[in-house]
């Protein structure tokens, strides 16, 4: 069985950092283009960031790129997003997708709440 | 590429039809335009791919059509689990993937 498993979420203050992370079970991450998602009430779902198999190949919305970072760690099977100066506007809850070369999300996560608030 | 998804809000009863718009502001790439439904403290599920293919586990009375910039995601006739926002999203070049607005099918 496909299985995503985020951690990491959690209340942080504008300007803070926090680092979510994504454990994948039942396949090998190695071979996966794999995202970040959010979703807010406001907003409905939005793609945040990607990264290629070989970690060579990233990308980012706009409004996080230069504070978000995505990577990952084939050999333990997680993927993870480092997320810098956090603004409120980030406040969402973060799902980790996977991309089964369907250029489309077959598999996700049960999110990661992160709310960014003084 | 910007996706546009009409209308907004669906207000339907069981067992009638449903047809859910996206509009993409370019041509979207090989047809990579995929379909979701969420729910409420739920992951997104999803339904459709390449535009018409039923993902694995998808109820046949879901269906996905269109090419270029306009397509569509019919369900037939509609059961109480299927009241839900669909989202419909496409892969290009940049940004890599993007996701329209979201249409909430609603209990009339």
């Amino acid at each position: 069985d496909v299985r995503l498993v985020e951690s990491g979420g959690g209340l942080v203050q504008p300007g803070g950092s926090l680092r979510l992370s994504c454990v994948a079970s039942g396949f090998s991450l190695r071979g996966y283009w794999m995202c970040w998602v959010r979703h807010t009430p406001g907003k409905g779902l939005e793609w945040v960031a990607n990264i290629n198999p070989e970690s060579d190949d990233l990308s980012y919305l706009d409004p996080v790129r230069g504070r978000f970072t995505i990577s990952r760690d084939n050999a333990k099977n997680s993927l993870y997003l480092q997320m810098d100066n956090l603004r409120a506007e980030d406040t969402a809850v973060y799902y980790c997708a996977r991309d089964p070369y369907t250029k489309a999300f077959e598999n996700w996560g049960q999110g990661a709440t992160v709310i960014v608030s003084s | 590429i910007v996706l546009t998804q009409s209308p907004g809000t669906l207000s339907l009863s069981p067992g009638e039809r449903a047809t859910l718009y996206c509009r993409a502001s370019q041509s979207v790439i090989n047809n990579f335009l995929a379909w979701y439904q969420h729910k409420p403290g739920q992951a997104p599920r999803l339904l459709i791919y390449g535009a018409s293919t039923r993902a694995t586990g998808t109820p046949d009375r879901f269906s996905g059509s269109g090419s270029g910039t306009d397509f569509t995601l019919t369900i037939t006739r509609l059961e109480p689990e299927d009241f839900a926002v669909y989202y419909c999203q496409q892969f290009g070049a940049s940004p890599s993937y993007s996701f329209g607005g979201g249409t909430k099918v609603e209990i009339k």
